[in-house]
């Protein structure tokens, strides 16, 4: 079956511009994360979606970072006003609910020049 | 205290040797634990679950639970070049019913 998906693979954005980033999760999870991997470092948490209960969003770094999960599907993390600092991989994950394994998808490579 | 705690290495092993990747936790209440293999470039993959105390074995990986010391383990036997990889640590927080990830340790197989 079809696994995590995410869109687009790469995105190269200008300093100020705000990007959307998109995750597909397996069909019928109800657990949905979003991580941050910049080159060299570990998974850094950013936000936590499971079924209709409010999300977790305790790892945003900013006010410029926000989520959201339409229908408890697909997922978009918007990024307003990028900086360079944003650049990274940005992970999308799924899951069956809060208590099983992950599945990550390829991941978004942003670039912020 | 970190909640998964991993050393993040480089762990250097020989070719056909075992390698031994450590991990702690410290929420008592977790009753789920994974590993996850990432090489460089690529996403998490999942490895090995465990749920309960002792060893689960899978091919040349073997992991290994300890709730009561906070405690997990994977053993690889036989170690090839295709190991080098970072490996994570993850664990399903019941006071926070979400999963949290150590930081990985990147193990490097020598030939």
């Amino acid at each position: 079956g079809a696994g995590v998906s995410q869109s687009p693979s790469n995105k190269v954005t200008e300093k100020g511009k705000d990007v959307e980033l998109r995750c597909d999760p397996i069909s019928g999870h109800t657990a949905l994360y979003w991580y941050r991997q910049s080159l060299g470092q570990g998974l850094e948490f950013l936000i936590y979606f499971q079924g209709n209960s409010a999300p977790d969003k305790s790892g945003l770094p900013s006010d410029r970072f926000s989520a959201e999960r339409t229908g408890g599907s697909v997922s978009t993390l918007t990024i307003q006003r990028t900086q360079q600092e944003d650049s990274a991989v940005y992970l999308c994950a799924s899951s069956s609910d809060g208590y099983n394994e992950q599945f990550f998808g390829p991941g978004t490579r942003l670039t912020v020049l | 205290q970190k909640e998964v705690e991993q050393n993040s290495g480089p762990l250097s092993v020989p070719e056909g040797a075992i390698a031994s990747l450590n991990c702690t936790y410290s929420d008592r209440g977790s009753q789920s634990f994974f590993w996850y293999r990432q090489y460089s470039g690529k996403s998490p993959e999942l490895i090995m679950s465990i749920y309960s105390n002792g060893d689960k074995e899978d091919g040349r990986f073997t992991a290994q639970l300890n709730k009561a010391s906070q405690y997990v383990s994977l053993l690889i036997r036989d170690s090839q070049p295709s190991d080098s990889a970072t490996y994570l640590c993850a664990v399903v927080y019941s006071s926070a019913s979400k999963i949290i990830f150590g930081s990985g340790t990147r193990l490097s197989i020598r030939p």
